[in-house]
């Protein structure tokens, strides 16, 4: 059973336009969520983070927006662009249980010319 | 990649031949992670490891086992290969006493034949 669910698998965005990526989870446990950025034949990378005690992060065009009581987080990417085509994972973890992650099952993101 | 390295890159084996995969840290993060890629499962743990000689399973550890016998080194091994253990593996660091962040090496690639 995948604790963390994310959408949509696959993302077509033109130049300058919005991506926007779901997360919902269901443990309530969970009090870090991350996002990590993923370019073909490398390692993931942390790319912004959002503790349950806020509702929004924006870290330049990178936005979370956290929704505590509906149990989802979003990653929103104002005026994509190409070179932020790559893959996406959400994941949450309960950072005093050994800050074990769980991810989503990724978002492969393509932003046109 | 943080510091970390992973051996070999890419390896194919037959199957019922045992593998160990190496990670290797200068970066002296207590923990270490090993995980698998795999399409439409994002990144599932299989072991962690949260000080020197001192492990446990993760989310999909049959048929895998570890050891951490220097706060450096983190060895995965697959005692008896199967073709389902096919994947993209990697491992990854965090000290949470510095940091929430996990740490991804480059990756290894395993076929399993």
């Amino acid at each position: 059973q995948q604790q963390v669910k994310q959408s949509p698998q696959s993302l077509i965005v033109q130049k300058g336009g919005i991506s926007i990526i779901n997360c919902a989870y269901e443990n309530t446990a969970f009090d870090y969520f991350p996002w990590y950025q993923q370019f073909p034949g490398k390692g993931p990378a942390l790319l912004i983070a959002i503790r349950p005690d806020v509702s929004e992060k924006k870290e330049g065009r990178f936005t979370i927006s956290f929704n505590k009581s509906a149990k989802q987080f979003s990653l929103h990417i104002m005026d994509s662009q190409p070179g932020d085509s790559a893959t996406y994972f959400c994941a949450a973890s309960v950072l005093y249980n050994f800050n074990k992650f769980y991810f989503g099952s990724g978002t492969k993101l393509n932003v046109k010319p | 990649d943080a510091g970390i390295t992973q051996s070999p890159r890419h390896k194919v084996t037959e199957t019922g031949t045992p593998v160990t995969l190496r990670c290797h840290q200068t970066e002296n993060h207590r923990y270490m992670y090993w995980y698998r890629q795999d399409p439409g499962h994002g990144l599932r743990l299989i072991h962690y490891s949260y000080g020197v000689k001192d492990t446990d399973k993760g989310e999909v550890s049959d048929g895998y086992s570890v050891s951490r016998s220097k706060t450096e080194d983190f060895l995965l091994t697959l005692e008896s290969a199967t073709s389902s253990q096919t994947s993209v593996y990697f491992c990854a660091i965090s000290d949470p006493l510095r940091t929430y962040e996990q740490y991804f090496g480059p990756g290894t690639r395993l076929t399993v034949t």
